[in-house]
């Protein structure tokens, strides 16, 4: 079984301070996503990388993906409430299936 | 374009009873994944139908079936529900029309929140 670990769990910071989150495999991924989840909804898709060292940014969001494609950091610039929230990353393996293996998440909370 | 879409958002069953949760995935899509989402737990698949087709299925007893449409809704049951059912149910759909980053890329609906009491 392809497992994905994400860290830290659980994360609390104040409004203006930076963070990254982690999504680390033993296996390597033919692609990943990150996803955000607020409570008592959907995850809704971030971003998608597919390419190792690949480096997207989306707002204050940079997202990387390893040289080996191993493993990936979510980094955020000046942490705001809104970006309170579940933070899921999820890799498809190479001659898998189409379904995508999800971390347990990150649960985020940015106090004003 | 429209997103995944499903019905109902809330439900309120007691133990023992059936259940039937409704997902109308995005136009053009075929593939169409439930999962079960549990504080403890953290996101489960459940299945996946393609075409009509259960092509995937993860490790759930029985009481937990699925079956796609012609048109690529979906439907998802749960027989003899016990408080453990007790999460959010999560459908997603995706293109999967082949090889590429397209494979994996899943768009959720808002999901349906099952109490069993």
């Amino acid at each position: 079984t392809q497992l994905l670990e994400q860290s830290p769990q659980f994360l609390s910071i104040q409004e203006g301070e930076n963070l990254t989150v982690y999504c680390n495999s033993s296996s390597v991924f033919s692609s990943l996503q990150w996803y955000r989840q607020e409570p008592g909804e959907g995850p809704v898709l971030l971003v998608t990388v597919v390419t190792g060292g690949e480096v997207k940014k989306l707002k204050r969001l940079t997202f990387q993906f390893g040289d080996a494609r191993k493993d990936s950091s979510l980094h955020i610039t000046a942490a705001q409430p809104g970006d309170t929230g579940l933070y899921l990353c999820a890799g498809g393996f190479p001659g898998g299936s189409y379904i995508p293996t999800f971390g347990r998440g990150t649960s985020l909370i940015v106090h004003p | 374009k429209a997103g995944v879409t499903q019905t109902p958002r809330y439900l309120i069953k007691t133990r023992g009873q059936q259940v039937t949760l409704s997902c109308s995935p995005i136009s053009g899509h075929r593939s169409v994944s439930w999962y079960q989402q549990t504080p403890g737990q953290g996101l489960q698949f459940l299945f996946e139908y393609f075409s009509e087709t259960q092509r995937n299925k993860g490790n759930f007893p029985g009481r937990f079936s699925g079956r796609q449409f012609s048109n690529s809704r979906s439907e998802m049951n749960v027989s003899t529900l016990e408080l453990g059912d007790s999460a959010l149910y999560l459908c997603a759909s995706s293109f999967t029309g082949g090889t590429g980053l397209s494979n994996t890329e899943a768009f959720f609906g808002q999901g349906t929140r099952l109490t069993v009491v």
